[in-house]
């Protein structure tokens, strides 16, 4: 059971640099998300599709942009990164909106 | 204002001991709750939740209390093992326009089980 698949699990890149992290699931969820998880903070939403074809910015969108590709798989992408972009960052499913996330392992980014 | 607070960065316990996690929140529209762990290296996986509705939930050792009155919630675990050892997060939905559903998490408490 693989359930959300986050690539890569580590990453180090330089400042200005583009990257995109990628994300599927197998569970036919219509709801994916993008968090980040910051030393001594919750997790802060970044981006969210509520279903197939549709994202929104979630709660600090500033920095990134999303495709949700199919039902399975939702990217999150740096187009110029940042050191303050330098976190760890989750992909999440659902069936629904309110229903409880399935989530990845994470991607370690650095960014220097 | 939509907020969900754990107060408590951290928590040590000893084995066998009960652990009480708490978390307290704002927004008195909040229609449930979730507790969320989280190991090192791993992404939060799924625990307990709890509807509005209720003021207990439990699942085998692990027990969620909600006085809605006081605005808290609370996660019990009993008895406390070394591998519970890990970050709880608590989470509720949001619930403004555009945003519902979208999950509202505390900074997290850091259980430490000592054997």
């Amino acid at each position: 059971n693989a359930g959300v698949t986050q690539t890569p699990k580590f990453q180090v890149l330089k400042t200005g640099q583009s990257m995109t992290l990628q994300c599927a699931q197998d569970m036919n969820h219509n709801s994916m998300y993008w968090y980040r998880q910051d030393p001594g903070m919750g997790l802060r939403l970044i981006y969210y599709s509520a279903s197939e074809g549709t994202t929104d910015k979630g709660e600090v969108p500033n920095g990134y942009n999303v495709s949700r590709l199919n039902k399975r798989e939702f990217s999150l992408r740096l187009e110029s990164a940042a050191p303050s972009q330098t976190s760890v960052y989750f992909c999440a499913s659902s069936p629904t909106r309110n229903q409880p996330q399935h989530f990845g392992d994470g991607t370690r980014l650095s960014i220097l | 204002d939509q907020q969900v607070k754990q107060n408590s960065p951290s928590l040590s316990v000893q084995e066998g001991r009960i652990s009480i996690l708490n978390c307290d929140y704002t927004n008195s529209m909040f229609d449930y709750f979730l507790w969320y762990k989280k190991y090192p290296a791993e992404g939060p996986t799924f625990l307990i939740s709890i509807s509005s509705i209720k003021d207990k939930n439990e699942d085998g050792r692990f027990t969620v209390f909600l006085n809605k009155s006081a605005k808290h919630l609370s996660l019990h675990i009993v008895p406390s093992q070394p591998g519970d050892s890990a970050v709880y997060f608590c989470a509720a939905p949001a619930t403004y326009r555009g945003s519902q559903g979208n999950l509202i998490f505390g900074k997290g408490t850091k259980l430490s089980v000592k054997p």
